[in-house]
């Protein structure tokens, strides 16, 4: 079975301070992970994917399969960034369904 | 950049009723997904579609629903009779299917089901 674990449901910061997102999964074969961000009466959208490497908006995240975590990070965050965060997982190269998790509300202050 | 749609974007019903809800998929995408978000839920996925039939589906996706692409652009999602257990935020999603490409699943705005 597929799972996804976002232990807190929301993060308050202040503009400029560090934030992390923490995901954790379970799945017992080789996984895909994502984060999907949903800003304000927005759609869902692709943030970023765990096989791409990169950093998108200055967030970035790594993939530790020793811990089973996928945790996002920003250093420096910026008000545009409050938005609703998914952490999400599927079967690498495949093309089924993602399983998310319950979600976390970032909220930066100016 | 295309998006997916998804009409209506709000639909209140009485439970027992039967609803249609649509999604105009990204041209040239193959795979369809339907997913859903009980208010304060996480995103569930309900079922996938490829090649006009059913891939995948949940243990929720039980009689009461079906799908279909009817005239090949519209992806519909059908509750038979509804209950208010279905009151939720149902998003539909596509993805191309380009093999040896990692892609990502594209989503639509989202269609607010609410049954009285």
């Amino acid at each position: 079975a597929q799972r996804v674990t976002q232990p807190e449901k929301l993060l308050s910061v202040f503009k400029g301070a560090p934030v992390e997102l923490k995901c954790n999964y379970s799945y017992s074969g080789s996984p895909e992970l994502f984060w999907y961000v949903q800003y304000s009466r927005q759609r869902l959208q692709l943030l970023l994917r765990h096989i791409s490497r990169e950093s998108i908006k200055g967030f970035t995240a790594d993939l530790n399969k020793g811990e089973t975590s996928f945790h996002l990070k920003k250093p420096f965050a910026q008000e545009e960034d409050s938005a609703m965060y998914y952490c999400a997982l599927n079967r690498t190269g495949a093309n089924s369904k993602l399983t998310f998790g319950k979600g976390i509300t970032l909220s930066v202050r100016p | 950049e295309p998006e997916v749609t998804q009409t209506p974007s709000h639909q209140v019903t009485q439970m027992g009723q039967e609803v249609i809800l649509r999604c105009v998929p990204i041209s040239n995408h193959l795979y369809f997904y339907w997913y859903r978000q009980i208010l304060g839920q996480k995103v569930e996925f309900l079922v996938s579609f490829y090649n006009n039939e059913i891939s995948e589906k949940s243990e929720i996706f039980d009689d009461q629903f079906s799908v279909e692409r009817p005239d090949g652009s519209n992806f519909t999602l059908k509750i038979r009779s509804t209950k208010l257990e279905d009151s939720a935020m149902y998003f539909c999603a596509t993805l191309a299917g380009l093999a040896g490409v990692h892609e990502t699943q594209y989503f639509g705005p989202g269609t607010r089901l609410l049954v009285l």
